[in-house]
């Protein structure tokens, strides 16, 4: 079974550019989350999708942020315009809905991203 | 609010001793779910280990163990003999009615 996939893998910006992640949660999972990781710490979540409703985006900085999972499937993240403190690591992550596994989330390999 | 305590930010160790990770969680939530992700130089989040609230078994796979203690509240995470693949940061994470909370990881280093 495929994983969660993102890209890009590695990004580099200046600051007050735009950019976008991409991600594909494991096939048949409704729930899919977007978090950040800062250097040194663990990751916090921005928004939480289950099919293609929002269902927690209380930590996500709607000034410069949005997220979008139109078809209920693969999502968007977007930061417009970028700052230096948006220097992380964005993790997507996903789980199923029912069934003994739902509490557990599936991470990819994160979208590094520099703001220069 | 919950919270999770990772007290150890680093370890150091030779290949073959055991390490014992340690982690204190706090939540007001009666059911409850604790997490142990792995997280190598890569960057994947790697899923070990999921624990519900009245469950407290402990738990064996392999060279890892993981210690459940409602009382004292904690979820600590023991690797037997440890080899050098097994260097990585390591989060504990709590999930209890809201969000996944994570620690702020304890990075083990195995050297050989």
């Amino acid at each position: 079974e495929a994983g969660v996939a993102q890209s890009p893998r590695y990004k580099i910006i200046e600051k007050r550019q735009s950019v976008a992640f991409w991600c594909n949660p494991i096939s048949g999972h409704a729930t899919l989350y977007w978090y950040q990781q800062i250097l040194g710490q663990g990751p916090k979540l921005l928004i939480q999708f289950q099919n293609n409703g929002v269902v927690d985006d209380s930590q996500l900085p709607k000034d410069r942020f949005s997220a979008e999972r139109l078809k209920g499937v693969d999502s968007t993240l977007k930061i417009q315009p970028a700052k230096l403190e948006d220097s992380a690591v964005y993790l997507c992550a996903s789980s199923s809905v029912g069934g003994g596994d739902q509490e557990t989330q599936y991470f990819g390999p994160g979208t590094r991203l520099l703001v220069l | 609010a919950q919270k999770v305590t990772q007290a150890q930010t680093e370890i150091s160790v030779v290949e073959k001793e055991d390490v014992t990770l340690d982690c204190v969680y706090e939540t007001r939530d009666t059911t409850y779910y604790l997490f142990w992700y792995k997280q190598p130089p890569s960057g994947e989040l790697v899923f070990l280990i999921r624990r519900n609230s009245f469950d407290e078994q402990n738990e064996i796979s392999g060279r890892y163990s993981w210690n459940f203690q409602k009382s004292t509240s904690s979820f600590n995470f023991t690797i037997t003999a440890s080899q050098v693949v097994d260097s990585a940061v390591y989060f504990c994470a709590l999930r209890g009615y809201s969000t996944l909370t994570f620690g702020k990881g304890t990075m083990l280093l195995v050297s050989p």
